[in-house]
């Protein structure tokens, strides 16, 4: 089945540090593939999506790159702010069936320190 | 705004007490989820709907029921059978369950046990 693993948190940062979160994956085929991020006791928001090999995703400074001969999607921000503390899950679908809906990695917290 | 609605924004649950949580959306999409999250944790699927009158179990669907009576709701029941139901219940939509689109997230329950 599809499956997503991400770095494991918390990554603790300083304001204006580069980030990057790894996120790798497994799937059938060829799957879109997500960001989001969840700020303290709220829903999950999309960040930026890639739906094809070689797509670069990008929002608020923040990018990642579908990357199919190495089955990444790893996002990267050159300089954090403090407002970027939360937590972040990459995700896929594949919308030639068979899969439940998103399928999510555990998320990595990330807190960015003044 | 087109979005998802969920409500109460925190609730609880007294021992052998069913509850319901609402979740509504205008955006006209088809596909309707429920997930459950628990601190420091990824999402888990409940249940799942592609359309009005259908709604399929995710991965931990035991304790939990659901209908879809109509295309705009798709309320999640707790049910007493949930013996560790804290935690944090977010609903989703997407245009069509076979999609590659990214799903719309709610701001989410938070549920307790008295």
């Amino acid at each position: 089945g599809n499956s997503v693993t991400q770095m494991e948190g918390p990554v603790t940062l300083s304001e204006e540090a580069f980030l990057t979160i790894n996120c790798t994956y497994t799937a059938t085929g060829y799957p879109s593939l997500f960001w989001y991020v969840q700020y303290p006791g709220e829903g999950l928001q999309l960040l930026l999506k890639a739906t094809k090999a070689d797509d670069k995703g990008s929002n608020k400074g923040f990018e990642a790159t579908y990357r199919k001969e190495t089955t990444s999607f790893h996002l990267e921000k050159g300089s954090v702010q403090v407002s970027d503390s939360a937590v972040y899950f990459c995700a896929l679908t594949y919308s030639g069936g068979g899969a439940d809906g998103l399928t999510f990695g555990k998320g990595t917290h990330l807190i960015i320190q003044p | 705004d087109g979005g998802i609605t969920q409500s109460p924004k925190y609730l609880f649950r007294k021992e052998g007490q069913n509850v319901t949580l609402s979740c509504e959306q205008n955006l006209n999409h088809d596909a309707m989820y429920w997930y459950r999250q628990d601190p420091g944790q990824g999402l888990r699927l409940i249940y799942y709907s592609q359309i009005v009158n259908d709604f399929q179990k995710g991965d931990i669907a035991e304790g939990y029921s659901v209908s879809r009576e109509k295309k705009e709701s798709f309320p999640l029941t707790v049910t007493s059978a949930q013996k560790n139901p804290t935690a944090f219940y977010l609903c989703a939509s997407n245009i069509q369950h076979y999609s590659n689109q990214p799903q719309h997230f709610g701001d989410g329950t938070r549920l307790s046990i008295l």
